[in-house]
């Protein structure tokens, strides 16, 4: 079975500051997708990024990126510039083709003024 | 399309009640998952369909849980008899899976507290 591990269970950041959330995860697949979900107060899982296991490029989305790194099972998270609105939990996330999509713990994000 | 659609939003019952909770998955969709999710145990992948069938249930936690996707538009979550820790937040999610940007859409979820 796919784990997804994220070690960070909290942290905090100063607002415009950047950060980087931590995950790691264990397949013996080789071609999969990993994203990084966002859960505010609100509860709604809102998507932030995703990455296809296939593509060598780490994927941006705006202030959004991720390190991907395939051989060592790395899939981080840098948030720049920080705003208060990214305060919330994000959940790192594998899916293997045409299969389930298992989450990890969550890291709680702060963003202080 | 509105999403996936969840309800209620919020249910409350006594222990030994049965408790159904519904989703809508959005139209096209070829992948429907139930999540679960608990301070304690974070997400938990309850079951998932392909195309109306039940392809994983080893989530679900006890026979007193069961699911069924009678058609490709709607799913339901049934709990019977209910149990205070089965409280939690509930989580429909549907994917078109197959597709170039493949996801999960998820729904607002149901917030179930049992008394």
């Amino acid at each position: 079975a796919q784990t997804v591990t994220q070690s960070q269970p909290e942290m905090s950041v100063q607002e415009a500051e950047t950060v980087t959330l931590s995950c790691t995860y264990d397949t013996s697949e080789n071609n999969y997708y990993l994203f990084w979900y966002k859960q505010p107060p609100s509860r709604q899982m809102i998507l932030v990024i995703r990455q296809e296991a296939y593509k060598q490029q780490n994927a941006t989305e705006n202030r959004f990126s991720v390190n991907f790194q395939k051989a060592a099972k790395s899939f981080s998270l840098k948030i720049s510039d920080s705003q208060l609105g990214d305060t919330a939990m994000y959940f790192c996330a594998f899916m293997k083709l045409y299969n389930d999509m298992r989450f990890g713990a969550g890291t709680r994000l702060t963003v202080k003024p | 399309d509105a999403g996936v659609i969840q309800s209620p939003r919020h249910e409350v019952t006594e222990m030994g009640q049965e408790v159904t909770l519904r989703c809508k998955p959005i139209s096209g969709h070829d992948y429907l998952f139930w999540y679960r999710q608990t301070m304690m145990r974070g997400l938990e992948l309850l079951i998932y369909f392909n195309n109306n069938v039940p392809i994983d249930d080893s989530g679900m936690p006890e026979d007193r849980f069961s699911a069924k996707m009678p058609n490709a538009s709607f799913s339901t979550l049934k709990i019977q008899p209910s149990e205070p820790r089965d409280s939690a937040v509930y989580f429909c999610a549907s994917s078109p899976y197959g597709r170039l940007n493949t996801e999960a859409f998820f729904g607002q979820g149901t917030r179930l507290t049992v008394v």
